[in-house]
């Protein structure tokens, strides 16, 4: 059974803070994504990385940075946490390519992270 | 610039009856199109998808339909039931890219 896990449901920090949102697939995927959700604003992308060490600027980077050291592991780092930056993280994998009906993007349960 | 486009923002339906939920898209090198569902506090999860070669696909209650000339896809969920209440996202992607772009959604609420 596909699994996504991501470190802690919720999260509180406070502004300037260094924050490390943690994310686990156990499906041996190529790929994975961090997106947050707003109200309002859908998902938007933060970063991908389509193998270990790499990554890919999503659509919204700025204020972010993340690190792939192991497959199975994708970490989103937030240098210096901002009330902005208050939302719902969700991490995704998936293996490389798409086809209909199988092979899409699997969702954690998501982190919901305050910035005070 | 939005590429993918959920002009309503919920929906309320009786249960028992059509939901029709639409998304509208700007690319037309997208191929690949996808319908997600999110619950409150969980990660969203995938329902159905088309690919830009047909213009129908078909899941049990669910239906997505796709008309490229218009740059509209919809999903037809009969009969509505309560446990559908949800938010559904839809989504494209490019030349079956592994990348996913995502429209801000539609509440669905199903009524008693």
């Amino acid at each position: 059974d596909v699994k996504v896990t991501q470190s802690s449901r919720y999260l509180v920090k406070r502004t300037g803070e260094k924050v490390f949102l943690e994310c686990v697939q156990d499906m041996d995927h190529e790929n994975m994504f961090w997106y947050r959700q707003d109200p309002g604003l859908g998902l938007r992308l933060i970063y991908f990385s389509y193998d270990v060490k790499m990554k890919e600027k999503g659509d919204i980077p700025e204020g972010y940075s993340v690190s792939r050291e192991k497959k199975e592991r994708f970490s989103l780092i937030l240098e210096s946490a901002s009330t902005n930056q208050t939302s719902m993280y969700l991490c995704a994998s998936s293996p490389p390519g798409l086809a209909v009906g199988t092979d899409t993007q699997y969702f954690g349960p998501g982190t919901r992270l305050t910035v005070l | 610039d939005q590429q993918v486009k959920q002009n309503s923002p919920s929906l309320s339906v009786q249960e028992g009856r059509i939901s029709i939920l639409n998304c509208d898209y700007t690319n037309s090198m997208f191929d690949y199109f996808l319908w997600y569902k999110k619950y409150p506090a969980e990660g969203p999860t995938f329902l159905i998808s088309i690919s830009s070669i047909k213009d129908k696909n078909e899941d049990g209650r669910f239906t997505v339909f796709l008309n490229k000339s218009a740059k509209h896809l919809s999903l037809h969920i009969v009969p509505s039931q309560p446990g559908d209440s949800a938010v559904y996202f839809c989504a494209a992607s490019l030349n079956r890219d592994d990348k996913i772009i995502f429209g801000k959604g539609t509440r669905l609420h199903i009524l008693p």
